[in-house]
């Protein structure tokens, strides 16, 4: 069975402190994305990669950054963490740009910045 | 802009009820249409997608139809069950060859035994 794995379903972190989310998937796929999730907000694109060391902002990139040194591993970083950044962060990836296949999503990590 | 719009929930329903949850999209050009399904504390699944004009995507009882003349893909299912209860996405990817998917704010959905 195919997956996106997230390193940690739940983290507490302390104002100010660089936070590192993990993300690694076992399909090959070339892209892969982190959303974050806020209650009436949806799923909004925080970062994107399609290929290896190439990474693009998506909607909301301020804040963080993210580092794709391997085909399967995508990592979100919070440069310095705030409490606004306290959410449900989702990582996903997909194979193709046809659309065709949607995306395979991993289980969340829900932060909490206090 | 590309968008996706959702009703609101909640969505409260007893038991073997009909469910739908509408979905319209505004797009250029011919997107792909899915419909995403969370449970509580997991991450979202891929519930079923519609990749052309009145094509039917269907899955565990749910079902959707792409309508390009009303830009809709409205979900339905004709007997829920206690189980069904999860948040609902809509989601569109356009044909245009960028990576991202569009989703809309959700609808949750709550069945009651």
């Amino acid at each position: 069975d195919v997956k996106v794995t997230q390193s940690s379903r739940y983290l507490v972190k302390r104002t100010g402190e660089k936070v590192f989310l993990e993300c690694v998937q076992d399909m090959d796929h070339e892209n892969m994305f982190w959303y974050r999730q806020d209650p009436g907000l949806g799923l909004r694109l925080i970062y994107f990669s399609y290929d290896v060391k190439m990474k693009e902002k998506g909607d909301i990139p301020e804040g963080y950054s993210v580092s794709r040194e391997k085909k399967e591993r995508f990592s979100l970083i919070l440069e310095s963490a705030s409490t606004n950044q306290t959410s449900m962060y989702l990582c996903a990836s997909s194979t193709d740009t046809s659309g065709h296949y949607g995306y395979t999503f991993g289980s969340g990590t829900r932060l909490t910045v206090v | 802009g590309n968008s996706v719009t959702q009703m609101e929930g909640p969505v409260t329903l007893s038991e073997e009820a009909f469910l739908t949850i509408n979905c319209t999209y505004t797009a250029t050009g011919y997107p792909s249409l899915f419909w995403y399904v969370q449970y509580p504390g997991e991450g979202l699944q891929l519930l079923l997608k519609a990749t052309k004009a009145d094509d039917k995507g269907s899955n565990k009882g749910f079902e959707a139809t792409y309508r390009k003349e009303t830009t809709s893909f409205h979900l339905e299912k004709g007997s829920v069950q206690v189980s069904d209860s999860a948040v609902y996405f809509c989601a569109l990817k356009t044909a245009s060859g960028t990576y991202k998917y569009i989703f809309g704010t959700g609808t949750r959905l709550k069945v009651l035994a």
